[in-house]
């Protein structure tokens, strides 16, 4: 049972180019989420969708963008990257527990 | 607004002490969920527990036990003795839009070093 699966697991972007990180979850969780990870502050959420075609942003969502085409993906896209936008990413998906299961995280450089 | 609180940023206790994570949250709603997660050095997120705000009964798992008191908005874990297996970044969680963690708030986290 695979459960979350991010790609890539590393990345270096320069500032201004775009890149978009996968998510795929085979749980068929309905509630799919991507939060980013920096030193010192937990995890903030990004952007969430409660099912295929339904989105909502987060708390930091400027500079992200995300689609839910289908219950299993749930892509993020950043579309000029910054360096402000260094750092760990972690997609989740919530079953009917409530609690969030994580993919491995993907760690973002932008230079 | 919603908001988690772990004042403790670092804690470094020696093999077999029992150690205490302290979680503190706020919130408005009469109905949340904590969560705990632990995040060890290789980094991935491993959930822990979860507890929702009418359960207040106290649990235990081996080594592992939490303190839920709504009277004081606290959440805290407590591990008996310890081991360096342990240690990792230990995270406190609410979410207060029902039980789909649509709306989770991260504490920032309070590293555990168990030392040899």
């Amino acid at each position: 049972n695979a459960g979350v699966t991010q790609t890539p697991k590393f990345q270096v972007l320069k500032t201004g180019q775009s890149m978009t990180l996968q998510c795929a979850q085979d749980m068929n969780h309905e509630y799919m989420s991507w939060y980013r990870q920096d030193p010192g502050m937990g995890l903030r959420l990004i952007h969430y969708s409660v099912g295929a075609g339904i989105t909502d942003q987060g708390e930091v969502p400027n500079g992200y963008n995300v689609s839910r085409s289908t219950t299993e993906d749930f892509p993020l896209r950043l579309l000029s990257a910054a360096p402000s936008q260094t750092s760990v990413y972690f997609c989740a998906s919530s079953g009917d527990r409530g609690e969030l299961f994580f993919g491995e995280g993907s760690r973002l450089t932008v230079l | 607004a919603q908001k988690v609180t772990q004042a403790q940023t670092e804690i470094s206790v020696v093999e077999k002490e029992d150690v205490t994570l302290d979680c503190v949250y706020e919130t408005r709603d009469t109905t949340y969920y904590l969560f705990w997660y632990k995040q060890p050095p290789s980094g991935e997120l491993v959930f822990l527990i979860r507890r929702n705000s009418f359960d207040e009964q106290n649990e235990i798992s081996g080594r592992y036990s939490w303190n839920f008191q709504k009277s004081t908005s606290s959440f805290n874990f407590t591990i008996t003795a310890s081991q360096v297996v342990d240690s990792a970044v230990y995270f406190c969680a609410l979410s207060d839009l029902g039980p789909y963690g649509q709306n989770f708030v991260f504490g920032p986290g309070t590293r555990l070093s168990v030392l040899p």
